[in-house]
């Protein structure tokens, strides 16, 4: 089993409506990590979390909220989804300011 | 604030050329420095990272990267290319204490046979 799993794989949605992407790890990670990915842009940042109770923007989260439901548990929702939202996403988890990230296969989310 | 600057989109080698692909950061101090390699369609998966140790770093698949700090460059190189090197790289760093990991725009190599 994959250490991070990102649920679902792909996913095709209209303008307007919500829609969450879930990630969950059995690292052992606190902190958890979304990012996006763009052709040409390379990854950035949307929210981060240290722990449960520590939630903070990153460099893009106008449009983007997020919920810390455990440990291991970091979902991303897009509240009313607009086409330049469509986009690869990836959930990735650290155990220190020294580790690397470890990411999951990635959402890849389109918006019609 | 910590950037990353990966110079060149796209790089294309022979097989058995050398591959380099270039990487600059700005901070003020030493940061974390890690690469990552994305093969199409999957997550990205970590090459090798700096972390104030040795300044040249081995990593998987016969990559290495060397930390220079008076040129703020962290390339990666690779002696031969192999047809299975072909996909995008991408360089990262990470500041002591933060917890943010910033990426560079990514570069695409492609191996030519």
């Amino acid at each position: 089993d994959a250490d991070v799993t990102q649920t679902p794989r792909n996913r095709i949605t209209k303008t307007g409506k919500r829609i969450m992407l879930e990630c969950s790890q059995t690292k052992g990670h606190d902190r958890m990590y979304w990012y996006r990915q763009d052709p040409g842009l390379g990854l950035r940042l949307i929210y981060y979390s240290f722990d449960v109770k520590d939630i903070n923007k990153g460099e893009i989260s106008d449009g983007y909220s997020v919920s810390r439901q455990a440990q291991a548990k970091f979902s991303l929702s897009l509240e009313s989804a607009i086409p330049n939202q469509t986009a690869l996403y990836f959930c990735a988890t650290r155990e220190g300011a020294e580790s690397p990230l470890h990411f999951g296969n990635g959402t890849r989310l389109t918006v019609t | 604030a910590q950037s990353v600057t990966q110079l060149g989109s796209h790089v294309s080698v022979s097989e058995g050329a050398l591959v380099l692909l270039r990487c600059n950061y700005s901070s003020s101090v030493p940061p974390y420095l890690f690469w990552y390699v994305q093969y199409p369609n999957q997550g990205l998966q970590l090459l090798l990272k700096y972390t104030s140790a040795a300044t040249l770093v081995k990593g998987i698949n016969g990559f290495e990267a060397e930390f220079k700090k008076s040129e703020t460059s962290f390339h990666l190189t690779k002696p031969s290319a192999h047809m299975s090197d072909a996909a995008e790289y991408f360089c990262a760093v990470s500041k002591g204490g933060y917890q943010k990991v910033t990426f560079g725009t990514g570069t695409k190599l492609q191996v030519i046979p």
